[in-house]
């Protein structure tokens, strides 16, 4: 079956620290991958997505993630966060036609 | 800018109660979703729907049923709440195949 990992389910950074995220995934075919991000009270709003080409992208505030196909990874990464990065972040993969599947977050603290 | 409106933000329901919650799209999208937000288990999928009338089950069907007459529009129904039905409720829509999936505001609901 399909599935998708995040293995960190709390981080806690200072500010201006470096970020990574993890996020793999069990699919052997063609997949869209997504970063979605909710902030505290707010809906899930894209990050960022790869469909195809460059397998390095970029999303919004800073963030960017790299598809790695021989790792069936894509991790999310930010040089430096912020106090306002303080969220919840899913990955999510589609594979097949409208079905999209997400994995189960990750909590991301920010101390200032 | 997609917009994907659910009605109720907050409900408080009796065990028993029949509960509707209503989700509306303005982007003639044909996929829509119903998803349900837990801590720890992140999203999880209800029911998904990809044309007026038609509809799928997710990975948690079981206590809901869904209704879409209208394209704009796709309703979830518990027919009769659990306590265990408590949750925060997200709908979401797409436009088809493997594109962006779009999240609405969400509804917290409460079962006592």
């Amino acid at each position: 079956a399909q599935s998708v990992s995040q293995h960190n389910h709390h981080v806690i950074l200072s500010e201006a620290a470096s970020l990574e995220l993890g996020c793999n995934y069990s699919y052997g075919g063609t997949v869209n991958l997504f970063w979605y991000v909710q902030y505290p009270g707010q809906h899930l709003q894209l990050l960022l997505k790869y469909f195809s080409g460059d397998p390095l992208v970029k999303g919004i505030k800073g963030f960017e993630a790299e598809f790695i196909k021989s790792k069936f990874s894509f991790n999310l990464r930010k040089p430096s966060v912020q106090w306002s990065d303080t969220a919840e972040y899913f990955c999510a993969v589609i594979s097949s036609a409208s079905k999209i599947i997400f994995g189960s977050g990750t909590r991301l603290s920010i101390r200032p | 800018d997609v917009k994907v409106t659910q009605s109720s933000r907050y409900l408080v329901k009796r065990t028993g109660e029949k509960v509707f919650l209503e989700c509306v799209q303005d982007m003639d999208h044909e996929n829509m979703f119903w998803y349900r937000q837990d801590p720890g288990l992140g999203l999880r999928l209800i029911y998904f729907s990809y044309d007026v009338k038609m509809k799928e089950k997710g990975d948690i069907p079981e206590g809901y049923s869904v209704s879409r007459e209208k394209k704009e529009r796709f309703s979830l129904i518990l027919e009769s709440a659990s306590t265990n039905q408590t949750s925060m409720y997200l709908c979401a829509t797409s436009p088809g195949g493997r594109d962006t999936i779009y999240f609405g505001e969400g509804s917290w609901l409460t079962v006592v």
